[in-house]
């Protein structure tokens, strides 16, 4: 299943929300995760189930979506957030998107 | 807190083989999870490299099937990744993982990621 996800680049302002968005080649139901990364460090878990919090991941963060379309949107961007962000369906054999760049505006 | 520490050599031959281990604390390797390998080339996206269970059972992706083994230690509290006849396109930061309970394959915790060059 091949993962996509739009845009490349998002350029946002600190306090802005933010819409990131993936898209499955077939439908993957809900089994979707949502992970963010930082530079030099391990991916994080944000999102599981195409909607739930992983624990210790603020409100901000929200998913949504089932089939072949889901986004995540941060309601209102802190510092900490700029990253890039992957998508994976576990819907079948694991795949990831190949990520978007939140970037400051 | 589950934690997991990565660790081999940082520097391969090319057609030589990838080794590496994955040491786990804070939890038991024989706990209802799967185990995995994830890697991401310099710059690039993340590829699914394959899993363990407990019981030594696996699944590889299939791209790579051909030539990884993972492999699990219960007794060392590890798991092992062998890659054969790597070329520079093997080239990435290798992670272990840990899936949630129950075959669910996303990833709840993460080592911090090991680098591997192949290169002569």
């Amino acid at each position: 299943i091949v993962m996509t996800q739009s845009p490349v680049t998002l350029s946002v302002s600190p306090g802005e929300r933010a819409t990131l968005s993936c898209r499955a080649s077939q439908s993957v139901s809900s089994n979707l995760a949502w992970y963010q990364q930082k530079p030099g460090q391990a991916p994080r878990l944000l999102i599981y189930g195409a909607s739930t919090r992983a624990t210790g991941i603020p409100a901000r963060f929200s998913g949504s979506g089932s089939g072949t379309e889901f986004t995540l949107t941060i309601s209102s961007l802190q510092s900490e957030d700029f990253a890039v962000y992957y998508c994976q369906q576990f819907n079948k054999w694991p795949t990831f998107g190949q990520g978007t760049k939140v970037e400051i505006k | 807190q589950v934690q997991l520490q990565e660790s081999g050599p940082g520097l391969v031959k090319p057609s030589g083989t990838l080794s590496l281990t994955c040491a786990v604390s804070g939890g038991s390797i024989s706990s209802n999870n799967w185990w995995s390998w994830i890697r991401q080339p310099p710059g690039k996206g993340l590829e699914w490299i394959g899993e363990v269970y407990r019981s030594g059972n696996t699944n590889y992706n299939p791209s790579l099937k051909s030539r990884v083994t993972i492999s699990v230690d219960q007794s060392k509290n590890q798991f092992s990744l062998n890659l054969n006849s790597v070329t520079a396109a093997d080239t990435a930061v290798y992670y272990c993982a840990r899936q949630p309970p129950d075959f669910i394959r996303y990833i709840d915790y993460w080592g911090q990621g090991a680098l591997v060059t192949v290169s002569s």
